[in-house]
């Protein structure tokens, strides 16, 4: 069975950095690419990294390149996220999702950042 | 950067209605598009692929038209446990933008 299980959100101040984690099981990790998903409380989804299976290819959205590293560790079959320089509109659920052919067909249970003072 | 926009915003339908949900993208995107459900407090859900490739397990009563710009979602008849969000996404180029989503609401 295909898992995808996300840990490390919580609440942090304006400025602040948090490390999400992603960890897979379930399917040869290194063989798919990944991406991270967020989803603002209320509002719709979106996309904000993606990183190819040997991490060859590393794209970012406008709204969090610079602040935001993903990565992956291949042997232990894990996702990262290292979010820096948060500000309240980075305040969201964050998934991370298996690539598909055109689409995600596994998605984690989310894990809530919200940064605040 | 491609802008996908759909409508409507919102849908009220009645179990056994035939619903459908449109997707246009800014630019051609060939048949990259994805859509998902999702439901409160749950992750979204795959359901078409390729614009109208069936995710496996997905029920026969979803499917998916369209290619370059426009694209619709169809339910064929709508059932208790299709009442939610939907979502349609680009899935070539980057960003893989999401349109605004469509809520599907009970009449």
């Amino acid at each position: 069975e295909v898992l995808l299980v996300e840990s490390g959100g919580g609440l942090v101040q304006p400025g602040g950095s948090l490390r999400l984690s992603c960890a897979a099981s379930g399917f040869t990790f290194s063989n798919y690419n990944m991406n991270w998903v967020r989803q603002a409380p209320g509002k719709g989804l979106e996309w904000i990294s993606y990183i190819s299976g040997r991490s060859s290819s590393i794209y970012y959205a406008d709204s969090v390149k610079g602040r935001f590293t993903i990565s992956r560790d291949n042997a232990n079959n894990s996702l990262f996220l290292q979010m820096n320089s948060l500000r309240a509109e980075d305040t969201a659920v964050y998934y991370c999702a298996r690539v598909f052919t055109g689409g995600y067909d596994y998605w984690g249970q989310g894990t809530l950042v919200t940064v605040s003072s | 950067d491609v802008q996908m926009t759909q409508s409507p915003s919102s849908v009220s339908a009645s179990v056994g209605d035939r619903v459908t949900i449109t997707c246009r993208a800014s630019q051609g995107i060939s048949s990259w598009l994805a859509w998902y459900q999702q439901k409160p407090g749950k992750a979204p859900k795959l359901l078409i692929y390729a614009a109208s490739s069936l995710q496996s397990g997905v029920p026969s009563r979803f499917s998916g038209t369209g290619s370059g710009t426009d694209f619709t979602l169809t339910i064929s008849s709508l059932q208790p446990e299709d009442f939610a969000t939907y979502y349609c996404q680009k899935a070539n180029g980057f960003p893989w933008t999401f349109g605004q989503g469509t809520k599907v609401e009970i009449k």
